[in-house]
């Protein structure tokens, strides 16, 4: 089966930039997340989706960051505008439900801010 | 505040030996861990995972091992080869239910080199 499609792979922008990035998980999985994975760190989680609604966006910097999966199966995550601090590694990841606790992630997309 | 983390940043060690992947974890709550291998320029790729009412699960050439009297994980693996180099998480589940059911948290990660 096809893995999370993940683009662009790489992006770098100036700071105060907008970007979006987009993602494809795996056919059928009902859960859609997005991580945020600093160089030297371990992913962490913005936001979570069921299906086309938002279950969890504690750690979301909601002032800057919007993400959204209209139909519930592409999801698209935006930054506007960009700071420094945002340079780091997208990653995209779906499971079936929210229930399954093993992720498959995508390659993610390397941000560079400058 | 709950926290994942590694003993060791950096683990060298030469094709064929054995290795093992320390991890200690601070939430006496966490019900389910992973380890997760990442390579580079990919995503992290699940290896094994354990349940909190178990201390040892095996799979093909790794082991899992759970200690929880000292809220501690280790990631063995057996004959390792130079395509296990990568990044090692391990990841720890804290959340019983509700609607963040399924969030996990990562730790920092341990380099594995493989040396032919």
């Amino acid at each position: 089966e096809a893995g999370v499609a993940q683009s662009p792979r790489y992006k770098i922008i100036e700071k105060r930039q907008s970007v979006a990035f987009w993602c494809n998980p795996i056919s059928g999985h009902a859960t859609l997340y997005w991580y945020q994975q600093i160089l030297g760190q371990g992913p962490k989680l913005l936001i979570q989706f069921q299906n086309n609604g938002v279950v969890d966006d504690s750690q979301l910097p909601k002032d800057r960051f919007s993400a959204e999966r209209l139909k519930g199966v592409d999801s698209t995550l935006k930054i506007q505008p960009a700071k420094l601090e945002d340079s780091a590694v997208y990653l995209c990841a779906s499971s079936p439900q929210a229930a399954t606790l093993t992720k498959y992630f995508g390659p993610g997309t390397r941000l560079t801010v400058t | 505040g709950e926290s994942v983390g590694l003993h060791l940043p950096t683990l060298s060690v030469q094709e064929g030996d054995n290795s093992i992947i320390n991890c200690a974890y601070s939430n006496s709550a966490s019900d389910y861990f992973i380890w997760y291998k990442q390579e580079s320029g990919k995503g992290p790729q699940f290896i094994i995972d354990i349940r909190s009412n178990m201390d040892k699960r095996q799979g093909q050439r790794v082991t899992v091992l759970l200690n929880k009297t000292v809220k501690h994980l280790s990631l063995q693996i057996a004959a390792t080869q130079p395509g296990d180099s990568a990044v090692y998480f391990c990841a720890e589940n804290s959340d019983a239910g509700g609607t963040s059911y399924g969030k996990l948290t990562f730790g920092q990660g341990t380099i594995l080199t493989v040396h032919p």
